[in-house]
């Protein structure tokens, strides 16, 4: 399986404090994409880094991708309460578009 | 805005009695997806559409079949739910893939949360 790992499992910081998610993979890829998930709700796109960048930056949310390690990270700086959610890295196998899902990193920002 | 829409949101039905999910998008997307995920795991891919042509995951359950009468709507029959079926079901949509089958954004509902009695 190529399914994607998250580390932490979860992760509780304070309001304003960076937080750091890593996400292993076992296969090849094209794209890896992060996504985050409110309780209850779908998922959401946040920022897709493909095989040949090493760094991506969005807003508050920084990607880096290791290819040779076949990891990636997603730092979000100043974190909020509203961050709170969970965070899910996803890859595309290198051979076809469909995406697989790590298990996730729960967030939680204490105000 | 364009949205991906499911109804219901929640969803109950009795152990073995079929039941149906319903997706809508008005992104005009040509690919859309439906998705399992239960309590704390990730998404697991139950089939996708890619236009009209149907894409089953070779270990999705007979149980489950999708039909998409239009580019808009896809709907996801579960044809004898049992226990274990009870999970959150989303539907997600993406662009078809560019020229090197690269994976494009998904766009995710919100859900239906299916329990089953």
């Amino acid at each position: 399986s190529q399914q994607g790992e998250e580390d932490p499992q979860a992760l509780s910081i304070q309001e304003g404090e960076n937080a750091t998610m890593n996400c292993s993979y076992k296969t090849s890829i094209n794209n890896l994409q992060w996504y985050r998930q409110n309780s209850g709700r779908g998922l959401v796109h946040l920022i897709l880094i493909r095989s040949n960048e090493r760094e991506k930056h969005s807003g508050r949310l920084r990607v880096t991708l290791d290819t040779s390690k076949k990891s990636s990270s997603l730092l979000i700086t100043a974190s909020r309460a509203a961050d709170t959610a969970s965070y899910f890295c996803a890859t595309d196998g290198g051979s076809n578009y469909k995406l697989t899902f790590g298990k996730g990193t729960l967030l939680t920002v204490n105000p | 805005d364009a949205m991906v829409i499911q109804n219901p949101r929640y969803q109950v039905t009795q152990f073995g009695k079929p039941v149906t999910l319903s997706c809508s998008q008005t992104l005009n997307h040509n690919v859309m997806y439906w998705y399992q995920q239960k309590s704390s795991q990730a998404p697991k891919l139950l089939f996708h559409y890619y236009d009209k042509d149907f894409n089953n995951e070779a270990d999705t359950p007979d149980n489950f079949q999708s039909r998409r009468p239009n580019t808009s709507f896809c709907f996801l029959d579960i044809r004898s739910p049992g226990l274990g079926d009870a999970a959150m079901y989303l539907c997600a949509t993406s662009r078809d893939f560019n020229a090197g089958l690269q994976s494009r954004p998904q766009h995710f509902g919100d859900g239906t949360r299916l329990s089953i009695l």
